[in-house]
């Protein structure tokens, strides 16, 4: 059971936008910690896509956003390409566990 | 270019230890932190271990303390994760992870990602 909570599964056609939520509680997100958000394409290690709840590193596309409010956040994904099929995992600090945390994880299927 | 390329993993026996190597260039190593992130199979990413530029401070999740032990040696740019009394459930890809930052805190985030070692703990 991970301490950030993220849906299994999201899917969406080709062009259209998609959501994954992170669910937290006071002792991470509530607490005021940022939340990060990484891109595993298969068989590949992660790669950093959103760092400081909202920040883009060059390199990745506007289409990609996310945001923070009280103890969860949300990665939205507009446009929606074949090549964004990945897992998505978000990333935050647990006071209460005085450590790094991620969530479990979201596969993202474009139909 | 910022290069991370781990080494070391391999089949190793239950109570058994191994030594992961993490080698980096294209950047000023001495300068940053550094932590290890593992992936079991077909699951999640997990916090394993940090460590501060100077190697003089170091953090560990509770599922390894004890047992793993991380170190660094600046003179050869190379991050180290020496692990002992493993356990089938240590089995997993584990990643070499930089952040800009001396220093780990709450706010850190983790870039770049070496392209990860497998280890696998099986009799």
């Amino acid at each position: 059971q991970s301490v950030l909570t993220q849906p299994p599964s999201v899917s969406g056609a080709p062009g259209q936008r998609v959501t994954i939520s992170c669910s937290g509680s006071r002792s991470n997100i509530g607490t005021g910690y940022d939340i990060h958000w990484y891109q595993q394409l298969p068989g590949t290690a992660p790669k950093l896509l959103i760092h400081g709840n909202s920040n883009r590193p060059s390199g990745v596309p506007d289409r990609f956003s996310g945001s923070k409010s009280g103890t969860s956040a949300s990665l939205a994904i507009t446009g929606l390409q074949p090549e964004d099929e990945a897992h998505y995992y978000c990333q935050s600090y647990d006071s209460s566990l005085s450590g790094w945390v991620f969530g479990g994880g979201t596969k993202l299927t474009v139909l | 270019d910022v290069q991370l390329a781990e080494s070391g993993g391999g089949l190793v026996q239950p109570g058994g230890s191994l030594r992961l190597s993490c080698s980096a260039s294209g950047f000023p190593f001495s300068s940053y932190a550094f932590f290890w992130v593992r992936q079991a199979p077909g699951r999640g990413l997990e916090y394993v271990s940090g460590i501060s530029s100077k190697g003089d401070n170091t953090y560990y999740a509770d599922s390894v303390k004890g047992r793993f032990t991380i170190s660094r040696d600046n003179s050869q740019q190379t991050l180290y994760l020496h692990m002992s009394s493993l356990k089938p459930d240590d089995t997993a890809v584990y990643y070499c992870v930089k952040i800009v930052a001396a220093t780990p805190d709450p706010y850190n985030w983790f870039d770049p990602w070496g392209q990860g070692t497998l280890v696998t703990v099986s009799s």
